[in-house]
């Protein structure tokens, strides 16, 4: 299995432009989530996903959509990119909504905005 | 609302020496708590999760957790540490709904 895979690994925006990041699950999860981690800030949810179909705002959704048509992706959007979304976006599942299931985290994409 | 303070932004050890990091949450429930690792470059791995039943819990790569519901921490231990545990530390809290609040981090140096 390859776990939470995210696509790309890096990119570089210039102000304005717009991006999809891709991630993807093979382990049949429910759950999925989008975050960002800053320097010294820890991770912060975007949004997050308790099903096919479905999709909630998180701690910081603003500027970002996402979508989860299928399962087992879950495409995070930047329609206008600003310097301040510069950070790293981790991607991560769990098996169920009850709060001791661990969550399984992607590699990250690193982005960076000019 | 649930927190979680990791009070130690960095920490430096030698090899071989005993590690804590301090974990302390809040919540107003009993808690869900994890510890994860985060090598460079890499997305985060458990270590270890404590839901209930014994407040000692034991993870992966030796290390171990105390759950203290007196004191609302909840500490990584590991008896000596190697260095390739050099990486970043994060304690977390259940937030209900499948979703976690992270602490900030804590980043652990180890000398050789």
């Amino acid at each position: 299995n390859a776990g939470v895979t995210q696509t790309p690994k890096f990119r570089v925006l210039k102000t304005g432009q717009s991006m999809t990041l891709l991630c993807a699950q093979d382990m049949n999860h429910e759950y999925m989530y989008w975050y960002r981690q800053d320097p010294g800030m820890g991770l912060r949810l975007i949004h997050y996903s308790v099903g096919e179909g479905t999709t909630a705002k998180g701690e910081v959704p603003d500027g970002y959509n996402v979508s989860r048509l299928k399962k087992q992706n879950f495409l995070l959007g930047l329609e206008s990119a600003a310097p301040s979304q510069t950070s790293v976006y981790f991607c991560a599942s769990s098996g169920s909504r009850s709060s001791y299931n661990e969550q399984f985290f992607g590699p990250g994409t690193r982005l960076t905005v000019l | 609302a649930q927190s979680v303070t990791q009070p130690d932004i960095h920490i430096t050890v030698s090899e071989g020496a005993s590690l804590e990091l301090r974990c302390n949450y809040s919540y107003g429930a009993t808690p869900y708590l994890f510890w994860y690792v985060q090598s460079p470059g890499q997305g985060l791995q458990l270590l270890l999760k404590y839901f209930s039943g014994d407040t000692l819990v034991q993870g992966i790569k030796g290390f171990e957790a105390e759950f203290k519901r007196s004191q609302s921490s909840f500490n990584l231990r590991k008896p000596s540490v190697h260095w390739s545990d050099a990486a970043e530390y994060f304690c977390a809290v259940g937030a209900g709904a499948g979703k976690s609040t992270f602490g900030d981090g804590t980043t652990l140096t180890v000398k050789p």
